[in-house]
Order: structure tokens, then C-alpha cells, then sequence
């Protein structure tokens, strides 16, 4: 069964950095692209990064790009988001979840972390 | 980007009900189209991927339809454990995008 656990998620000033983690089990990770998805309170979905197979191929979402920064450790099972100049508006659940491509979707998703970002 | 319009918004049935929920996306996706299903305080969990194919272990009383810009997720003979926020999802291009989410609520 595959199996998503994130960690990493806490109160965090304007300004600040954090990095959340993913650990896989369940399945062979470095066999699959991962994603990381969030959600902001009471609002919709929006993908904020995928990582390829290899960790040689990255993905950001404009509102992301050049402050968030995703990674993989494929022997340790463990995908990355390295979160910098954290804004108000980066507060929400982040998800990580398999990205199964061509053709495209999220199979597998972990139960999500909490980013809050304020003073 | 592409962007993704779910209607209605929220909707409220009853159970034994059929529901259709659209989606149209602002430019053609072919059938690059996915279907989540998010119950409060939970991770989304996928139902249908490429506009029509049932993700495994989800009943056949969901379904999906449609291709190029308009799309839908229909709904027979509604179960209590199917009220739940739906969201589709376009994989045609990076970055991916979601609608915004139709609430699925007991009349």
C-alpha cells in the first residue's frame, strides 16, 4: 500500500524559511515523479511544484518560482520542499503526492502539513 | 494558464439522486482531464483520470465525460459517503491547475 507521511509544517514569520518533508513507503519511489499540492483555508487546489523520477527534472508554479524549491533522496524514500522568503499568502496544507505522468495525474496523496506564515 | 471553472459552486442532493458537476477549461486539454474527491480534513483521493477512466476501487456510480474544453462528473444513485467537495484538474500542461472546488451537499 503506498503510503505518503509529510512533516515539516509550523508557524513561521513573514520572511522566514522552512523545509517540509515527504517519506514514501509502500512503493519504489525512485521510480515515480512526485508533486507537492496545497491548499489554502477554505480555498481550492493549486500544484505548486513536481520533481521527475530522477530528481534531474523541476517544476514550480509562478507564484512559487524562485522561492520554493522541491528535492528528492531517492535512497531515503524522502521528497523535499525547501521554502524561502515565506509570504502570508504561502499559508496552507501542503500535500505531497505521486505524480503519475503520460498520461498525467496524482494517485497517491499524503495527509497534508500545515505552513502558517504570519507574525 | 489554463484556467479550470467548475459549476455550479455547491449543489445539494439527496441520497439516491443523480448530480452532474462541469468543468470547462479556458483553452483545449483533449481529455487531459482528472477528477478528485476531497472530504473535510482529508487529502484528495482521485476518482477519474483522462476525462473517463475510473481510478481503481471507485465505484461505478461515478463517471466522467467530455473532451477539448467542457467536461463532467456524473453521479447515480448518490451514497452518503459521496457528499463531498469535487475538483477537477488539468494535466495538458504545466503548471497543472484545479477548479475551484463544487461542494456536494445533503438536501
Amino acid at each position: 500500500e503506498v503510503h505518503l507521511l509529510e512533516s515539516g509544517g509550523t508557524l513561521v514569520q513573514p520572511g522566514g524559511s522552512l523545509r517540509l518533508s515527504c517519506v514514501a513507503s509502500g512503493f519504489t519511489f525512485s521510480s515515480y515523479a512526485m508533486s507537492w499540492v496545497r491548499q489554502a483555508p477554505g480555498k481550492g487546489l493549486e500544484w505548486v511544484s513536481g520533481v521527475y523520477d530522477d530528481g534531474g527534472s523541476t517544476y514550480y508554479a509562478d507564484s512559487v518560482k524562485g522561492r520554493l524549491t522541491i528535492s528528492r533522496d531517492n535512497p531515503r524514500n524522502t521528497l523535499y520542499l525547501q521554502m524561502n522568503s515565506l509570504r502570508a499568502e504561502d499559508t496552507a496544507v501542503y500535500y505531497c503526492a505521486r505524480w503519475v505522468g503520460l498520461p498525467s495525474y496524482f494517485d497517491s496523496w499524503g495527509q497534508g502539513t500545515l505552513v502558517t506564515v504570519s507574525s | 494558464d489554463i484556467q479550470m471553472t467548475q459549476s455550479p459552486s455547491s449543489l445539494s442532493a439527496s441520497v439516491g439522486d443523480r448530480v452532474m458537476i462541469t468543468c470547462r477549461a479556458s483553452q483545449s486539454i483533449s481529455n487531459y482531464l482528472n477528477w478528485y474527491q476531497q472530504k473535510p480534513g482529508k487529502a484528495p483521493d482521485l476518482l477519474i483520470y483522462v476525462a473517463s477512466t475510473l481510478q481503481s476501487g471507485v465505484p461505478s456510480r461515478f463517471s466522467g465525460s467530455g473532451s477539448g474544453t467542457d467536461f463532467t462528473l456524473t453521479i447515480t444513485n448518490l451514497q452518503p459517503e459521496d457528499f463531498a467537495t469535487y475538483s477537477c484538474q488539468q494535466s495538458y500542461s504545466l503548471p497543472y491547475t484545479f477548479g475551484q472546488g463544487t461542494k456536494l451537499e445533503i438536501k
